[in-house]
């Protein structure tokens, strides 16, 4: 078990540029989730996969934002011509499909700084 | 719908002392409630959870928290706070069980004062 991973850890880009996260979660997790998180404000939820299939996204999801998880191992996360308002943390988390003991597993981030 | 309020954005307690930080929910649903502990620069750690069944749950690091259903509430306590645990706590609710997306709260930061 070697945790979930993000990269880059970091991105700083211009506004206006499209920019792409990547998420491995836990071996053989199958539930996938994304977050958002800014300065002294809680996580925020935006997406979640079971396997491939794209089960819930949340309206701060604007059509700017596209997440993948095409063969329901690791998933990417596109936000397309950025704006300042884009910067913040974003996270990835996995969980089993077991209903009783899910808990999610949270990644280290990726920092996005838009210019 | 489902939401978290967290009392204090920031907690200062005396090492050794009893740590208490807050927090009500709201839920239509029979909640799942979930407490996280963020350190610098690292992903967010669970440190306990309540699903179903006994009230008072206990965590890891010494941290335990009591559901009261009466109440809408969820406080994480510890009796003898040490210099390790400065960090920012998060409570987050699920009307799924943690399958579904998390409604966290905006987070306590425990300053532990020497």
């Amino acid at each position: 078990d070697t945790g979930v991973s993000q990269n880059p850890r970091h991105k700083i880009t211009k506004r206006g540029q499209n920019v792409t996260f990547r998420c491995d979660p836990i071996s053989e997790h199958n539930r996938l989730y994304w977050y958002r998180q800014t300065l002294g404000q809680g996580p925020e939820f935006l997406t979640y996969f079971q396997n491939e299939a794209q089960l819930e996204k949340s309206r701060l999801l604007s059509d700017r934002f596209s997440a993948e998880r095409p063969k329901g191992s690791f998933s990417t996360l596109e936000i397309q011509r950025t704006e300042q308002g884009d910067s913040a943390m974003y996270l990835c988390a996995s969980s089993s499909r077991n209903y009783y003991t899910d808990t999610q597993y949270f990644g280290p981030g990726t920092r996005l700084t838009v210019l | 719908a489902q939401s978290v309020t967290q009392l204090g954005s920031h907690v200062s307690v005396s090492e050794g002392a009893l740590v208490l930080l807050r927090c009500n929910y709201s839920s239509s649903v029979p909640p799942y409630l979930f407490w996280y502990v963020q350190y610098p620069n690292q992903g967010l750690q669970l440190l306990l959870k309540y699903t179903t069944g006994a009230t008072l749950v206990k965590g890891i690091n010494g941290f335990e928290a009591e559901f009261k259903k009466s109440e809408t509430s969820f406080h994480l306590t510890k009796p003898s706070a040490h210099m390790s645990d400065a960090a920012e706590y998060f409570c987050a609710v699920s009307s799924g069980g943690g399958a579904d997306g998390l409604t966290f709260g905006k987070g306590t930061h425990l300053i532990i004062q020497p």
